[in-house]
């Protein structure tokens, strides 16, 4: 299984500003995915990011919201744009590793980013 | 995205006593489910991967069922320790669609 890093841990934002999380994968993988769990919610799939191409954003996210970064096949950043209090969650990024079609392999998660937007 | 449904949300056990809970999701369509246990402060781990009805898996005091047919999955843990306090996510794969994460049940063993 893959190791992943993710930074920052958690942190405290004012309403209008933009973080940036990151993630580093110790092996190469073709997909990352980043996750939200909003207090009470369940996780949440927002993008599935692919080196060299624009991420893939689900129903209700968008790219102005949660600009995502691939720059290589170990790392990625998502940023959680002009933040308001609703933007206070866990994100986590996740990468599938193993062989076979995709759903057949366990997702590796991040230790999340806490965020909350005063 | 699929209707998934874990129950019961929470729960306190005893030190010593086993337990369990359930998973629902909708059977047409299925590909694979997924169980992960999340502690607090940590990252989600996973416990499972199951894809075919009547499949039986077990970790440890930890094991679960699936019956596609019917769409649900059980997660027993026998014999309960203060160290499986988490929260379990069930995840169903469909197709060739993203997983879609249960709400989970948080458990919390008593010393």
């Amino acid at each position: 299984s893959a190791v992943i890093s993710q930074k920052p841990s958690r942190d405290i934002c004012q309403r209008g500003t933009s973080l940036t999380i990151q993630c580093q994968v110790d092996s190469q993988v073709t997909m990352m995915f980043w996750y939200r769990q909003q207090p009470g919610q369940s996780l949440t799939l927002i993008a599935t990011a692919n080196q060299g191409s624009e991420a893939t954003y689900e129903s209700g996210f968008v790219i102005d919201k949660f600009p995502i970064s691939r720059p290589n096949l170990t790392f990625s950043t998502l940023t959680v744009s002009n933040m308001s209090p609703e933007d206070s969650s866990i994100y986590l990024c996740s990468v599938e590793f193993g062989v076979g079609r995709t759903g057949a392999n366990v997702l590796t998660f991040g230790a999340g980013s806490r965020l909350t937007v005063l | 995205i699929l209707n998934v449904e874990q129950s019961p949300q929470s729960l306190h056990v005893q030190e010593g006593d086993s337990t369990n809970f359930t998973c629902s999701f909708p059977s047409s369509n299925f590909y694979a489910l997924h169980w992960y246990r999340w502690e607090t402060a940590k990252s989600p781990e996973a416990l499972f991967v199951m894809t075919l009805n009547g499949d039986e898996k077990k970790k440890g005091r930890i094991s679960a069922t699936l019956n596609t047919k019917e769409g649900y999955s059980y997660l027993y843990i026998k014999g309960s320790q203060p160290e499986d306090s988490a929260t379990y996510l069930c995840a169903p794969w469909g197709g060739y669609q993203k997983v879609t994460f249960g709400i989970g049940t948080k458990l919390q063993v008593i010393p």
